[in-house]
């Protein structure tokens, strides 16, 4: 059964913690992205993965770090720097260089801060 | 900088009559444009899309329509129904890998 898992569902941070979100693809897809959700703002771009070992930054990176060592992985790390945590996070995977096709995306994860 | 905008937060429709999102755009190099459905807690589902090469997309209950001159799309269904109801998210892409994403309208399709 194919998809994105993101995991855990709902994450909480301390003070000067960093946190990290999994997200794991099964559809072989080049092309993953991490996107933040904010109460009326839709949804941001924070990173972006054509390739393995590649990545680049999108509209709201700061604070933010992304590695891609697997084609399957692309977890994303909310550091210690980022002053508004909180927020409803999505990972989305798609075919690489094809502007025609949909992005898929997981469940979600639910980040708050404590 | 909102690339992508959907005006109307929210939407109320009866059950059978016909249920209009609207969204509007800034940069004219947006291409390809999608509509996404969310339910709470969940990840957006793909809807419907449709090229800058065509004016009108049909799927089944679900229309979008591409107005480029205006930098305007909509999304009819028709006949709403109840399990209708949830967030939709008006999306643009300016070719590449970077898609836009609209603040999205909450439909509620009443019975």
């Amino acid at each position: 059964d194919g998809g994105i898992t993101q995991s855990p569902k709902y994450l909480f941070r301390k003070e000067g913690q960093n946190v990290t979100l999994s997200c794991e693809q099964n559809l072989n897809h080049d092309a993953m992205y991490w996107y933040r959700q904010d109460p009326g703002q839709g949804l941001r771009l924070i990173y972006y993965s054509q390739i393995v070992n590649d990545f680049q930054k999108g509209d709201i990176a700061e604070g933010y770090s992304v590695s891609r060592e697997k084609k399957e992985s692309f977890p994303l790390t909310v550091t210690s720097a980022q002053k508004n945590p909180t927020a409803f996070y999505l990972c989305a995977s798609g075919p690489p260089d094809n502007y025609n096709e949909k992005l898929f995306f997981g469940s979600g994860t639910q980040l708050s801060v404590l | 900088d909102q690339q992508v905008k959907q005006n109307s937060p929210s939407l109320s429709v009866q059950e059978g009559r016909i249920s209009i999102l609207n969204c509007d755009y800034t940069n004219s190099m947006f291409d390809y444009f999608l509509w996404y459905k969310k339910y709470p807690a969940e990840g957006p589902t793909f809807l419907i899309s449709i090229s800058s090469i065509k004016d009108k997309n049909e799927d089944g209950r679900f229309t979008v329509f591409l107005n480029k001159s205006a930098k305007h799309l909509s999304l009819h269904i028709v006949p709403s129904q109840p399990g209708d109801s949830a967030v939709y998210f008006c999306a643009a892409r300016p070719g590449g890998n970077d898609m836009r994403f609209g603040a999205g309208t909450r439909l509620t399709v009443k019975p």
